[in-house]
């Protein structure tokens, strides 16, 4: 069975400081895709960033970058230059490659509040 | 706005009765998913939509839980019979193209309050 673990329920960080979100995960395929999803408070969850399991290249979108240790099977946010924007439930979540199944594995999720 | 859209936003029923959701995904995406988020819980798959077939069926989806999308546009998602246990946010997402990888884009969610 496929599951994803963010061991951090609670975070909270200072206005333009950094702030790392912690995933691992585990699952006995090989081919599969990260992702990282955000979820406003009563608003719709969006796509932050992702990352193909067969790259070793960390993915980078703007103040958002992970850290991939496939080894490790873990797959953490690293948001610099926190914005009060950036308040937010954060999802880590995977896909399997190849195996004609499309859902999403999702974390229990880390709440994050960026302190003014 | 040309996301995807959710009706009703909020819904409160009580435990036998019948309840029915509607998800308008983004024009053109073939893919349509159904999840459900319970409080302090992250999504779980239910079911997927490639146009108007149904592919994948999470064990999640009981006998009392039916899903459509007719003519590959909307979806509505049925539960008949509410327990209190199906008390939950239903979100719907949807995606375009033939990867895992495509972006699946979620929708407002529906909250079903089973009383």
């Amino acid at each position: 069975a496929q599951t994803v673990t963010q061991s951090q329920p609670e975070m909270s960080v200072q206005e333009a400081e950094t702030v790392t979100l912690s995933c691992t995960y585990d699952t006995s395929e090989n081919n599969y895709y990260l992702f990282w999803y955000k979820q406003p408070p009563s608003r719709q969850m969006i796509l932050v960033i992702r990352q193909e399991a067969y790259k070793q290249q960390n993915a980078t979108e703007n103040r958002f970058s992970v850290n991939f240790q496939k080894a490790a099977k873990s797959f953490s946010l690293k948001i610099s230059d926190s914005q009060l924007g950036d308040t937010a439930m954060y999802f880590c979540a995977f896909i399997i490659s190849g195996a004609g199944s499309y859902q999403l594995t999702f974390g229990k999720g880390t709440k994050l509040s960026v302190i003014p | 706005d040309t996301g995807v859209s959710q009706d009703p936003r909020h819904k409160i029923t009580k435990r036998g009765q019948n309840v029915t959701f509607r998800c308008d995904p983004i024009s053109e995406h073939n893919r349509l998913y159904w999840y459900r988020q319970t409080l302090g819980q992250g999504p779980e798959f239910l079911t997927y939509f490639q146009n108007e077939a149904q592919l994948e069926k999470s064990r999640l989806l009981s006998d009392r839980f039916s899903a459509e999308r007719p003519k590959g546009s909307f979806s509505t998602l049925e539960i008949q019979r509410t327990e209190q246990g199906d008390s939950a946010m239903y979100l719907c997402a949807s995606s375009f193209g033939s990867g895992v990888t495509d972006t699946q884009y979620f929708g407002p969610g529906t909250r079903l309050t089973v009383l």
